[in-house]
């Protein structure tokens, strides 16, 4: 079965770089999510959307946005990287039947050098 | 906001042994949800309890929700080495906020 994609797996960026993380979600799955996980740390809601409008929005940074396309893969746009944002950065999806059953991505790790 | 705490943070176990974690929220949830993150993996969707009081059960794991939806529990019969893992509740109060729980950490000793 499909799962939740994302791209790319690592990424290593310097402090004030730019960085783009890209998460394709489970076909037929309208709702995407975007998490940080700090090391031994519980995900963090940033930010979601359905049907390619933002629906919740969690601790997401200012620095952070985020948007759907009409092909719903969604992207995480990180500007001014910080030492802090050094992270797993992990996307869900959902399907419209239930909106809470969730299916994760593998992620994608941020490291800010 | 709301806040969702797990207790215990960390549990060891024995093989064979049983295991339950507990979550609990200061106000009403509309619904709770249990997740699954084996180390340097994913969260996985096990299951969500909705109605006061429903218990449901996953072969060895019995998940319970309470009568006035304000806690949750994972109980595991005769642990496996497979059940490793952080195993974090998340829930939703009513459309208002989205949180995940601190998580329980089970090592399983074979």
């Amino acid at each position: 079965a499909a799962g939740v994609i994302q791209s790319p797996r690592h990424l290593i960026k310097e402090k004030r770089e730019t960085a783009t993380l890209k998460c394709y979600p489970i076909p037929r799955h309208d709702t995407v999510y975007w998490y940080q996980q700090g090391p031994g740390q519980d995900p963090q809601f940033l930010i979601s959307f359905y049907e390619k409008m933002q629906s919740d929005k969690g601790s997401i940074p200012d620095r952070f946005s985020a948007q759907q396309f009409s092909d719903y893969h969604s992207e995480l746009n990180m500007s001014s990287l910080e030492l802090g944002d050094s992270a797993l950065y992990f996307c869900a999806s959902s399907p419209d039947r239930n909106p809470y059953e969730q299916y994760f991505g593998p992620g994608t790790r941020l490291t800010v050098t | 906001g709301q806040q969702v705490m797990q207790i215990p943070q960390y549990q060891h176990v024995q093989e064979g042994e049983d295991f339950t974690t507990y979550c609990n929220s200061s106000t009403t949830l509309s619904n709770i949800q249990w997740y699954k993150q084996r180390p340097g993996g994913h969260p996985v969707f096990l299951i969500q309890l909705v109605k006061s009081g429903e218990v449901k059960k996953q072969k060895r794991l019995t998940f319970q929700f309470g009568e006035a939806k304000k806690n949750s529990s994972l109980h595991i019969t005769a642990t496996q080495t497979t059940d490793v893992g952080t195993y974090f509740c998340a829930a939703d109060n009513y459309g208002q906020n989205f949180v995940f729980g601190p998580g329980t950490r089970l090592s399983v000793l074979p």
